[in-house]
């Protein structure tokens, strides 16, 4: 079965430091994804990034980067000098692989962020 | 217009009366599902669909019940709704071809409220 696991279910922290989302996850296959996604208080899930299991690079955007570590089954998220407009809960998300795409999508229970003016 | 519409977006009902919850897309995408979103919980799995001959359960199916009318279309069905059941729903499709994100696309939500 999957899993993933948020420890940090809230964190605050004051705008322009760095946060790191922390998100671990439980698989048996060998290949799966990893993705982020942020609900700001509106409410809408909005995509940040996927991550194939085979593809260890970590990745920068902007603000944003991502250190996945095969090694010890994370998949961390990094906002750099935040910004209030950071402030939304975030969901790490794991889903197995096949053929033509995944099968299913499991979530973190999500990390809420609150970034301080 | 959203490319994934749910109606409505908030219902207040009382328990034992019988809700669905539609989803319409129009991004042409194969699979569609539906989860809901608790506090604390984040959001679990109730059904996926990969076609309209190709339903299956979640990891929160019972009390629900789905229906994929067309491509276009799935929706959620709360037969006997129970207050436990108050939650916000999301519908979502995904393509996961090679080439693409493989990200889902998401409603906007609907919120059910029962007393």
């Amino acid at each position: 079965a999957q899993k993933v696991t948020q420890a940090q279910t809230e964190i605050s922290v004051v705008e322009k430091e760095d946060v790191t989302l922390d998100c671990v996850y439980e698989t048996r296959d060998t290949t799966y994804y990893l993705f982020w996604y942020k609900q700001p208080p509106s409410g809408e899930l909005v995509f940040l990034i996927r991550r194939n299991s085979f593809d260890e690079q970590n990745e920068i955007s902007g603000r944003y980067s991502w250190n996945f570590q095969k090694s010890t089954s994370s998949f961390n998220f990094t906002i750099t000098a935040s910004q209030v407009v950071d402030s939304a809960v975030y969901f790490c998300a794991l889903s197995d692989f096949t053929v033509g795409g995944y099968q299913k999508v499991t979530f973190g229970i999500g990390t809420k962020l609150q970034v301080i003016p | 217009d959203a490319d994934v519409t749910q109606t409505p977006r908030n219902r207040i009902t009382k328990t034992g009366k019988r809700i669905m919850l539609e989803c319409s897309q129009t991004k042409g995408h194969d699979r569609m599902y539906w989860y809901r979103q608790d506090p604390g919980l984040g959001l679990r799995l109730i059904y996926y669909s990969f076609d309209v001959k190709d339903i299956n359960k979640g990891e929160i199916s019972d009390g629900y019940s789905v229906s994929r009318q067309a491509q276009a279309k799935f929706s959620l069905s709360l037969e006997s709704a129970i207050p436990n059941q108050t939650a916000l729903y999301f519908c979502a499709t995904s393509d996961p071809q090679p080439g693409n994100t493989g990200e889902l696309f998401f409603g906007e939500g609907s919120r059910l409220t029962v007393l």
